[in-house]
């Protein structure tokens, strides 16, 4: 069974800081790896999307990597503000005919101004 | 484009009772997902359905029912509520299968279950 664990649970840095968010899972059969953001009260919405066969998707200050056979992907935030504060869940997608994600329990980060 | 809505937002329920979710999505997506947000566990998916008419099990289905009989909405019941059911439930919907990279999942605000 697919476990997916994001540490730490919660996350401090000052504005303007670059860090890094991490996401492991137990099994390297995934088709692809999703970063999501929940804001308070809020639904998820998704961030970033890379490909098994991808090493790393970039989109604005956000890069994502992933590391399929070591089951491991890392956000990366560069300058953070305040308005990235929000949780932040990775979640993997199994190989073909499971119509399932598997999500972890996300990383709650909040930037200080 | 309102995307994914689910109604109500929030209720309280008494153990026993019974209720239905409504979530409807207007992108003309053929996937739906209901899941359930406990602290500690992470999303985890309760019913899905790949179209009109179908609906398949997740992780976690005891105590839920769900039809798609529109192709833009999808019902999550609960025939008779207990406290395990206290939890944040989202509805989000897709193209298609979440393996294939265009087929993100959009979600809906969520509706917060209190079960006494």
């Amino acid at each position: 069974k697919q476990e997916v664990t994001q540490i730490p649970a919660a996350l401090s840095v000052p504005e303007g800081e670059n860090l890094v968010l991490n996401c492991s899972f137990t099994d390297s059969a995934i088709y692809n790896l999703q970063w999501f953001r929940q804001d308070p009260g809020k639904g998820l919405t998704s961030l970033l999307l890379i490909q098994s066969s991808q090493r790393e998707q970039t989109s604005g200050r956000l890069n994502a990597s992933l590391d399929k056979s070591s089951g491991r992907s890392t956000l990366y935030i560069a300058a953070s503000q305040p308005g990235d504060s929000a949780t932040y869940l990775c979640a993997v997608s199994p190989t073909f005919g499971n119509e399932k994600l598997t999500f972890g329990t996300g990383t709650r980060l909040t930037i200080i101004p | 484009n309102a995307g994914v809505t689910q109604t109500p937002k929030f209720r309280v329920l008494k153990t026993g009772q019974s209720m239905t979710l409504l979530c409807a999505q207007d992108m003309n997506h053929e996937y739906m997902y209901w899941y359930r947000q406990d602290p500690g566990m992470g999303l985890r998916l309760i019913h899905y359905s790949v179209g009109e008419g179908t609906t398949a099990k997740g992780e976690v289905p005891d105590g839920y029912n769900v039809s798609r009989l529109k192709k833009q909405n999808f019902l999550l019941g609960l025939e008779s509520a207990a406290p395990s059911q206290t939890s944040v439930y989202f509805c989000a919907s897709s193209y298609g299968p979440p393996e294939v990279s265009k087929n993100i999942q959009y979600f809906g605000a969520g509706t917060r279950l209190s079960v006494l």
